[in-house]
């Protein structure tokens, strides 16, 4: 069972430049979500998706677009990379449950925007 | 809205000597509360969770916290650390009565240096 897989794990981009940053999970999770981390601000929602066909933004949603075809997968695109979006992306799968979300974090991507 | 603080940025101790690690949060709302925790080069993962019941919750690890309401803190804890435990740590909130996709707000992380 992967759970949920980033890629890629490292990427150098030049400003200007647009990229995909990929999310997969197999566990049946309805729900997605792209996070950014960044010294001494925590994890901050970018968007989010409760379905297939379904997303939304979330805290810092400018400058990336989301789109969720299948319940499997939950890309992120950077239209036009910034140095303001240098980053760990974290990509998450949930469900709903009686005791709330349960939510399964992938292993990170890290972005360096020059 | 809530919002999480997380006052010690980094937290230097000794194997084997005990360790809190602070957390306190604003909600207008009764909310969840986690800890998860980030090793090197990794992804997060859920540390512990208090939803409801009793105050202190368990990890598998050793670590506990307890929910203080009055005080709105979440703080956690390890009566003897190990070098393994090394890592960030991020206390998050999220709305009891969201339902659907519940939305985490989590603190700035706490770095735990464990020295021999």
């Amino acid at each position: 069972n992967a759970g949920v897989t980033q890629t890629p794990k490292f990427q150098v981009l030049k400003t200007g430049q647009s990229m995909t940053l990929q999310c997969a999970q197999d566990m049946n999770h309805e729900y997605m979500s792209w996070y950014r981390q960044d010294p001494g601000m925590g994890l901050r929602l970018i968007h989010y998706s409760v379905g297939a066909g379904i997303t939304d933004q979330g805290e810092v949603p400018n400058g990336y677009n989301v789109s969720r075809s299948t319940t499997e997968d939950f890309p992120l695109r950077l239209l036009s990379a910034a140095p303001s979006q240098t980053s760990v992306y974290f990509c998450a799968s949930s469900y709903s449950s009686v005791s709330g979300n349960t939510i399964y974090f992938g292993e990170g991507s890290w972005l360096t925007v020059v | 809205a809530q919002s999480v603080t997380q006052l010690d940025s980094q937290v230097p101790v000794f194997e084997e000597a005990p360790v809190e690690l602070r957390c306190n949060y604003s909600s207008s709302v009764s909310v969840y509360l986690f800890w998860y925790v980030q090793y090197p080069n990794q992804g997060l993962q859920l540390l512990l969770k208090y939803l409801s019941g009793s105050t202190l919750v368990e990890s598998i690890n050793g670590f506990e916290a307890e929910f203080n309401k009055s005080q709105t803190s979440f703080h956690l804890r390890k009566p003897s650390v190990h070098i393994s435990d090394t890592a960030e740590y991020f206390c998050a909130v999220s709305d009891r009565y969201s339902t659907g996709f519940q939305k985490l707000v989590f603190g700035t992380g706490t770095r735990l240096l464990v020295s021999p």
